[in-house]
């Protein structure tokens, strides 16, 4: 139990579908970060949230909206995605973005499956 | 742009015996290196984070070494066990604070 929590753990969704993804931290940090995990690919950051404010944006296609209305929630809207944005979801959060000690912490993922 | 490999891809050894897991990144300056677990279509678990000042964190069985002038980082876990089969993941915070990860290794502990 990392103190991060995501739900839904699993979604399967059409392409016309509009989902959305949560994530929660109880660590009290002021940072939260959305990656994707394909198979056989490296974890690539998609967003980054600082103090509420979104600090990066990985070049992510706009059918991925992400919203952090506050340090401990942080959502991904979905909306038209295509089969090739099946992935494990992970949401992270840190302290905050600066600084060399600023370990980030995962919580377990939400696996998705575009039809 | 910073680069993350990790070599080799899988590894597979007898219980008992030590790992040694690499992790090598083309930007040296970078702030810190953290290490990673992650179990089957799990989330990641933090193992031990290095920051750019330090040569080596430990923890139990396991200790990681930082090299920056030549990019390396290296995970040691000392008399693996069944238990310790996953796949471990390195990941270095560079310039722009974000992390940037290896592709993992593969590891598979035999009873």
């Amino acid at each position: 139990e990392t103190g991060v929590t995501q739900t839904p753990r699993h979604l399967v969704m059409g392409m016309t579908n509009k989902k959305s993804l949560k994530c929660e931290q109880h660590l009290g940090h002021n940072a939260m970060y959305w990656y994707k995990q394909s198979a056989k690919k490296p974890l690539e950051l998609m967003f980054v949230y600082n103090f509420k404010e979104q600090t990066e944006n990985n070049s992510v296609p706009s059918r991925f909206s992400p919203e952090c209305p506050n340090s401990s929630h942080l959502f991904l809207h979905l909306h038209t995605l295509q089969p090739e944005d099946s992935a494990l979801y992970l949401c992270a959060s840190s302290r905050e973005t600066s600084g060399s000690y600023n370990e980030q912490f995962f919580g377990p993922g939400t696996r998705l499956t575009v039809l | 742009k910073q680069e993350v490999t990790q070599i080799p891809a899988a590894l597979s050894v007898p219980e008992g015996e030590n790992l040694v897991l690499n992790c090598s990144f083309t930007d040296s300056a970078i702030y810190n290196l953290q290490w990673f677990r992650q179990d089957p279509g799990k989330g990641l678990t933090s193992l031990l984070l290095i920051q750019s000042s330090q040569r080596e964190q430990t923890s139990g069985r396991l200790n990681a070494s930082l090299d920056k002038s030549s990019g390396r980082s290296t995970l040691y876990i000392a008399a693996s066990q069944p238990g310790d089969s996953a796949t471990y993941l390195c990941a270095s915070k560079a310039a722009g604070n974000k992390l940037t990860f290896g592709g993992g290794t593969r590891v598979l502990v035999k009873p």
